[in-house]
């Protein structure tokens, strides 16, 4: 059974960088798109950007200056950078495995989400 | 951008038939999806590709997509249907998520 778990700081400072981490278990990591998507407190949900099984990154626009997302194989693992952070930026951060065939994301969904891990940002 | 318009809250009797919309310009012409999520929990994917309902998913959810209204159907509201569903699509390659409806089931 594949399953997602997300981590990292639980607390980050204003204008640093935010790192997460997603480790995949139960499948190869290669296979599939894989996507971050958060959430504030009490709020709806938010993309933030997607790597295909390519290698080859999107993102939301409204974010794309801040963000990185990578993926270590070797490691099963996804990872998310974040720049110059907000009090905004105070979410549940999701990773989750992003199917569909091709290269056109637009008949791709969000079918296995990880648990999700809270990132506050503050002082 | 493009935006998906949801309404706040939908409220149902038990045993009663829920529809949910979700607006966007020229929405028929993508691709709708439909994620439950209940509190503290993460969303779970319940409709995709506008009517397609993933392993798992019980038959009274249900989903159709024309003009510029995406509309998620479940029939026979149950206690554990309570939840925010969010209606999502792509646009451009970029992701959007209408803003969360709370279904209630009174």
């Amino acid at each position: 059974q594949v399953q997602l778990q997300e981590s990292g700081p639980g607390l980050v400072r204003p204008s640093e960088t935010l790192s997460l981490t997603c480790t995949v278990s139960g499948d190869s990591i290669t296979s599939y798109h894989w996507s971050w998507i958060r959430q504030p407190p009490g709020k709806g949900l938010e993309w933030i950007g997607y790597l295909d099984y390519r290698g080859i990154t999107n993102y939301n626009p409204s974010l794309k200056s801040r963000v990185t997302i990578s993926v270590d194989t070797s490691k099963h693992q996804l990872s998310l950078k974040m720049n110059s952070v907000t009090a905004a930026d105070t979410a549940v951060y999701y990773c989750a495995r992003t199917y569909g065939s091709g290269n056109n994301p637009l008949s791709w969904y969000f079918d296995l989400w990880g648990r999700g891990t809270l990132v506050t940002v503050s002082s | 951008s493009y935006e998906l318009t949801q309404p706040p809250s939908v409220s149902v009797s038990p045993g009663q038939t829920a529809s949910i919309t979700c607006s966007g310009n020229k929405l028929g012409d993508k691709y709708a999806y439909w994620y439950q999520q209940k509190p503290g929990q993460s969303p779970v994917l319940v409709i995709y590709q506008d009517n397609k309902r993933p392993s798992g998913i019980p038959e009274r959810f249900s989903g159709s997509n024309s003009g510029n209204t995406a509309t998620l159907t479940i029939s026979g509201i149950q206690a554990m249907d309570e939840a925010d569903y969010y209606c999502q699509a792509w646009d451009s390659s970029t992701v959007v998520f209408g803003g969360g409806t709370k279904l209630t089931a009174l």
